[in-house]
């Protein structure tokens, strides 16, 4: 039993395009993370969120604290978006979800 | 970027040798965790830390034990490595409690076990 689901679990875009990555989450929540693992490994905290939308230059994350559910967006997205992203849950434990690997082609 | 190091970055063991890896940060963030990263689970904790000598155990602590004497260092240690402990393992320091802060992560340690 997954605690957190992420769909798509891959996915490929062209430059340029709107991309949307989902998260919805099964527990109780104070807090929902997004994170981003780059090819080489590194881990990078994008956002916390607790409600409503957080914007940091192309990336927006939204969440539905009711619909337990939140979703990742980039803007304009570019090769080097390229990435696995992850959504992580602080509920009794801190969930994560398995990431979603995003390729964007030139 | 927070200073966060961990070493070694690549290690290859055999089956029945203890390993410790080592945590180490310059930003004097109270918490501290080890992660493990496989293929089909996403991170898991394993153990965490939440200041000097006190520390409790995580999702997969079992097989593990971790020790922080300073507020800097955080010590993963496989008293008996096995093939299934085999995985990338990763440390994260955060200011605020699991989960209610930003986690910044280290760079990872890749442990094989033969």
């Amino acid at each position: 039993k997954n605690e957190v689901e992420q769909s798509p679990q891959n996915l490929t875009a062209q430059e340029g395009e709107f991309i949307t990555i989902n998260c919805s989450y099964s527990v109780g929540i104070s807090a929902l993370h997004w994170l981003q693992q780059h090819p080489g490994g590194g881990i990078v905290s994008l956002f916390m969120l607790s409600s409503g939308k957080k914007k940091h230059g192309r990336l927006i994350a939204t969440i539905n604290i009711q619909e337990k559910h939140s979703s990742l967006h980039i803007t304009a997205s570019h090769p080097r978006d390229s990435a696995v992203y992850i959504c992580a849950v602080n509920g009794n434990q801190f969930y994560f979800g398995t990431g979603t690997s995003l390729t964007v082609i030139p | 970027d927070a200073g966060i190091t961990q070493s070694p970055r690549h290690k290859v063991t055999e089956t029945g040798t203890p390993v410790t890896l080592r945590c180490h940060q310059t930003e004097n963030h109270r918490y501290m965790y080890w992660y493990r990263q496989d293929p089909g689970h996403g991170l898991r904790l394993i153990h965490y830390s939440y200041g000097v000598k006190d520390t409790d155990k995580g999702e997969v602590s079992d097989g593990y034990s971790v020790s922080r004497s300073k507020t800097e260092d955080f010590l993963l240690t496989l008293e008996s490595a096995t093939s299934s402990q085999t995985s990338v393992y990763f440390c994260a320091i955060s200011e605020g409690s699991l989960g209610a802060d930003t986690q910044y992560f280290g760079p990872g340690t890749r442990l094989t076990v033969l």
